[in-house]
């Protein structure tokens, strides 16, 4: 079954207590991306990768950090979490961008909670 | 600063009415218009998707109206079922150098449909 697969689902950290939240596609999608969904603000990008060893900042990269060393996997790395970064993260994944603009498929989304 | 535009926040519509969210944009060089459906606990889907050079698209039910020259575009949801109630996600993205590719999305809107 062709999906974007991402851990842990539900995680509730302290402040400063680094995280990775991992994000694995089974699609031998190009593209991938961070999200994250906030209540009145909708999808924001954190960050994407187009291949591997290729990543570049979103709208809100701030606080994280992503890599691409396989083309299956996009984690998301939160060095020193801290309260605003409370939120609904979404990883997405497609087929190369560009002129034929292709499908994102996410996945289920991780729910992260610093305290 | 927020590129694409979205409303209402919410919409209650009786089923087999007619539901209408608008979402405006500022950027001319967008070239590609999906909406994204998300269900609770789930990742949004793609649900339908249109480019400038038509003004308008129709899946099922599901209808994309798109004014160029108002940089406007709209999901009209015909005969609207319990079933669509979901938060409805407008999008936008342009072609930048050598074809990579920012999706930008509006904040949502809850749909609930009543019966």
């Amino acid at each position: 079954e062709a999906q974007v697969t991402q851990n842990p689902r539900y995680l509730i950290t302290v402040t400063g207590k680094k995280l990775t939240v991992t994000c694995s596609q089974n699609m031998n999608h190009e593209y991938m991306s961070w999200y994250r969904q906030d209540p009145g603000l909708g999808l924001r990008q954190i960050y994407y990768s187009m291949n591997v060893e290729v990543t570049d900042k979103g709208d809100v990269p701030e606080g994280y950090k992503v890599s691409r060393k396989e083309k299956r996997n996009f984690p998301l790395i939160l060095e020193s979490p801290s309260p605003n970064q409370t939120s609904l993260y979404f990883c997405a994944s497609s087929l190369l961008f560009g002129i034929n603009t292709g499908e994102l498929f996410f996945g289920e989304g991780s729910r992260l909670t610093v305290l | 600063q927020q590129q694409v535009k979205q409303s209402p926040q919410s919409l209650i519509v009786q089923k087999g009415g007619i539901s209408i969210i608008n979402c405006a944009y500022e950027n001319t060089a967008f070239d590609y218009f999906p909406w994204y459906q998300q269900f609770p606990g789930k990742g949004p889907a793609l649900l339908i998707a249109i480019r400038p050079d038509v003004s308008e698209k129709k899946e099922g039910r599901f209808t994309i109206s798109f004014n160029k020259s108002a940089k406007q575009f709209s999901l009209h949801i015909m005969d609207s079922q319990p079933g669509d109630s979901a938060t409805y996600f407008c999008a936008a993205s342009a072609t930048l150098n050598f074809g990579n590719e920012k999706l930008t999305f509006g904040t949502g809107t809850r749909l609930t449909i009543i019966p």
